[in-house]
C-alpha cells in the first residue's frame, strides 16, 4: 500500500477485555515496530519485528500484551485483559530495512478502557 | 539512565522568523538523530537524520546540528509559515539499533 494502515483508528473497550489493534507497513518493508504514545508523553517503545529474527519484545510493559507478525507482514498487537492505563494511541511504524533508520508511521489506534 | 530531554513549553513565534528547536540527552551515545514532526491525530513524519560525525544537515528551510560534546541537537525552521505549526520530536538512535528513542517533542506554533 501507498502508507502505514492501521485499524481501527479508534477503539473503546471496557476494563477486562482483549483488544486487537492491526498494522499493515508498507509492502516490502521488512522492520516493524509497535509504540505507544499517552497524552502529553512520547512515543514509548513496545516490540520490534525485523525480517524472520526473533522479536525484540523488551518493551512490553506486561505480560497482558503481545504481538505477532505473520508471513512477514500484517501485525497484530493484542492487550489482554485491558485496563485503565492502557489507554493510549498505538502507533506502528515501518522501516524498509533493519539497517534503515527512517520509520514510516501509521495514523495510530486511539484506545479508550473505560 | 538513558534521558532525552526537550522544552516541554511551545514555542511561538512570529511568521517570517526562524524557528530553535533544542534537544538534549544524557547518559547516551547516539550514533545518530533524527527529527520527526507530528500533526494532531497523526504518526510522526521523517524529517531529518543527522550521524555523529556530521555537524550540520540541510534540507530546504530545515537544518539540524548534531554536537556530541554538548550532547545537544538543534532544529532550524527558517522563514516560519503558520503550515510549520506542529508537535517535532527528536530521536537519537545508537548504533548497531534499529530502534530509535524518541523524546516527548516541543509544540511550535507559528502566528501569521
Amino acid at each position: 500500500g501507498a502508507g502505514v494502515s492501521q485499524s481501527p483508528s479508534n477503539k473503546v473497550t471496557e476494563k477486562g477485555k482483549d483488544v486487537e489493534l492491526r498494522c499493515d507497513p508498507i509492502s516490502g518493508h521488512t522492520a516493524l515496530y509497535w509504540y505507544r504514545q499517552s497524552l502529553g508523553q512520547g512515543l514509548e517503545f513496545l516490540i520490534y519485528f525485523q525480517g524472520n529474527s526473533a522479536p525484540d519484545k523488551s518493551g512490553l510493559p506486561s505480560d497482558r500484551f503481545s504481538a505477532e507478525r505473520t508471513g512477514g507482514s500484517v501485525s497484530t498487537l493484542t492487550i489482554q485483559r485491558t485496563q485503565q492505563e492502557d489507554s493510549a494511541v498505538y502507533l506502528c511504524a515501518s522501516s524498509f530495512s533493519g539497517d534503515s533508520e527512517k520509520l514510516f508511521f501509521g495514523s495510530g489506534t486511539q484506545l479508550s478502557v473505560l | 539512565s538513558q534521558k532525552i530531554e526537550q522544552n516541554s513549553e511551545a514555542l511561538n513565534i512570529q511568521e517570517g522568523k526562524t524557528a530553535t528547536l533544542t534537544c538534549n540527552y544524557t547518559n547516551y551515545s547516539p550514533a545518530y538523530l533524527q527529527w520527526y514532526r507530528q500533526d494532531p491525530g497523526r504518526g510522526p513524519v521523517f524529517l531529518l537524520l543527522i550521524r555523529e560525525n556530521e555537524k550540520e544537515k540541510r534540507k530546504e528551510r530545515l537544518k539540524v546540528t548534531f554536537d556530541t560534546t554538548l550532547k545537544q541537537s538543534l532544529f532550524h525552521i527558517t522563514a516560519s509559515q503558520p503550515a510549520d505549526s506542529a508537535t517535532y520530536l527528536c530521536a537519537p538512535g545508537k548504533g548497531g539499533s534499529y530502534i530509535p528513542t524518541f523524546g516527548r517533542g516541543t509544540s511550535l506554533i507559528v502566528h501569521p
